[in-house]
């Protein structure tokens, strides 16, 4: 069973840009999550999709970030223009009805 | 304002021996715990979970211990392996019985087995 998968693994922009991360979840899982860790922080809470619908959205950071989970399969997760504190890991992870989290890998953005 | 807080960001510990990771929480309401560990460029990794409801939960050579009303939860790691060292992150739940299952970690206890 493949597990969450995160790409890119490393992007590099510059402030201004935009940048799409994706993530596909493990299959059949409804529930998909995006979190964040900036260098040195904790990893945080971003959102939470159940299926296509936002279920809590309310760590997203500010107006620039801008989440979708069409069809309830993969999601995007969009920064748009890019600052220079936006920088860190973002990482999703998916679940099913019940059990524990399973994280990909991380899309580690730099913004240059 | 954190609300989970892993006060020894390193922690460096002989093969063989005891690994003992602190996490202390503020929030009351938290009624699951669970720990994550982490290998550079890969994704945290489900460790063990304890509920509000016990004191004691125990996986193999790992064991977690919640402490309610010092709000302290620690993992212990025996013996502790080389390939134990990684991060590892503290992680609590509010509601953990709703559909959110929102997670509140900590900044991480970087833990190194020396051979």
């Amino acid at each position: 069973e493949a597990g969450v998968t995160q790409f890119p693994s490393h992007s590099v922009i510059e402030k201004g840009q935009t940048v799409t991360l994706r993530c596909d979840p493990i299959s059949g899982h409804d529930n998909l999550y995006w979190y964040r860790r900036v260098m040195g922080k904790e990893i945080k809470f971003l959102l939470h999709f159940v299926k296509e619908s936002k279920q809590d959205e309310s760590g997203m950071p500010n107006n620039r970030f801008l989440a979708e989970r069409t069809g309830g399969t993969y999601s995007t997760l969009k920064v748009q223009p890019a600052e220079l504190e936006d920088s860190g890991v973002y990482f999703c992870a998916s679940r099913g009805g019940t059990g524990e989290l399973f994280f990909g890998e991380g899309s580690r953005l730099t913004v240059l | 304002d954190q609300q989970v807080k892993q006060n020894s960001p390193s922690l460096s510990v002989q093969e063989g021996r005891i690994s003992i990771l602190n996490c202390d929480y503020t929030n009351s309401m938290f009624d699951y715990f669970l720990w994550y560990k982490k290998y550079p460029a890969e994704g945290p990794t489900f460790l063990i979970s304890i509920s509000s409801i016990k004191d004691k939960n125990e996986d193999g050579r790992f064991t977690v211990f919640l402490n309610k009303s010092a709000k302290h939860l620690s993992l212990h790691i025996v013996p502790s392996q080389p390939g134990d060292s990684a991060v590892y992150f503290c992680a609590a739940i509010l509601n953990s019985g709703g559909s959110n299952y929102k997670l509140t970690f900590g900044k991480g206890t970087l833990l190194t087995v020396n051979p």
